[in-house]
């Protein structure tokens, strides 16, 4: 297993476009999380799944983004006309449940995508 | 709700120095801590977490942490830096019964020659 994937790793886009990032997870995590970093802060949680159903979304997460994870195994976060306040680094990260992963737990992370509204 | 203080933005130490970098919690019972390394433009790597036990916890590249209850800390030590450690460094705490982690803001570690 390679980790988890993000792609693309830079999108730059023009305020008012649409985006859409992909995230392979680790093939054995049942769950998976988006997060955003913006510069000078650390991650600040979005959404969470487990399988394919949404589990958790945050105040963050406004009706312009929206998250899938259709079969249980990649997801995709799309943000809809976007805004300059969208910039940041958008963090996926792929874990087992507590249950599960015991004391083994803890989140693996992509490298992210880094978004730039121009 | 938890939250996390880090409360050094920049930290400068020389190679070959000892490092320890500090970080405070919130929460109301005994909570899961994370420390994660992020170098330039990358996701972050775990360098090791507490759960329950000892409260010393060894992790990866020679890094250790202290869980201190009864002052709400969980601080990353090292007893000799190397170059290769300049990155920014971010402490978590999970709760009992939640899924999602809350981050800190981050400490930067310069390495001076």
């Amino acid at each position: 297993d390679t980790g988890v994937s993000q792609d693309p790793r830079h999108k730059i886009t023009k305020r008012g476009q649409n985006v859409t990032f992909r995230c392979d997870p680790i093939s054995e995590h049942n769950r998976l999380y988006w997060y955003r970093q913006t510069l000078g802060q650390g991650p600040e949680f979005l959404t969470y799944f487990q399988n394919e159903a949404q589990l958790e979304k945050s105040r963050l997460l406004s009706d312009r983004f929206s998250a899938e994870r259709p079969k249980g195994s990649f997801s995709t976060l799309e943000i809809q006309r976007t805004e300059q306040g969208d910039s940041a680094m958008y963090l996926c990260a792929s874990s087992l449940d507590r249950n599960r992963a015991g004391f083994n737990y803890g989140y693996t992370f992509g490298s992210g995508t880094r978004l730039t509204v121009v | 709700a938890q939250s996390v203080t880090q409360p050094d933005i920049h930290i400068t130490v020389s190679e070959g120095a000892s490092l320890e970098l500090r970080c405070n919690y919130s929460y109301g019972a005994t909570p899961y801590l994370f420390w994660y390394v992020q170098s330039p433009g990358q996701g972050l790597q775990l360098l090791l977490k507490y759960f329950s036990g000892d409260t010393l916890v060894q992790g990866i590249k020679g890094f250790e942490a202290e869980f201190k209850r009864s002052q709400s800390s969980f601080n990353l030590r090292k007893p000799s830096v190397h170059w290769s450690d300049a990155a920014e460094y971010f402490c978590a705490v999970g709760a009992i019964g939640y899924s999602t982690l809350t981050f800190g803001k981050g400490t930067m570690l310069l390495v001076s020659p």
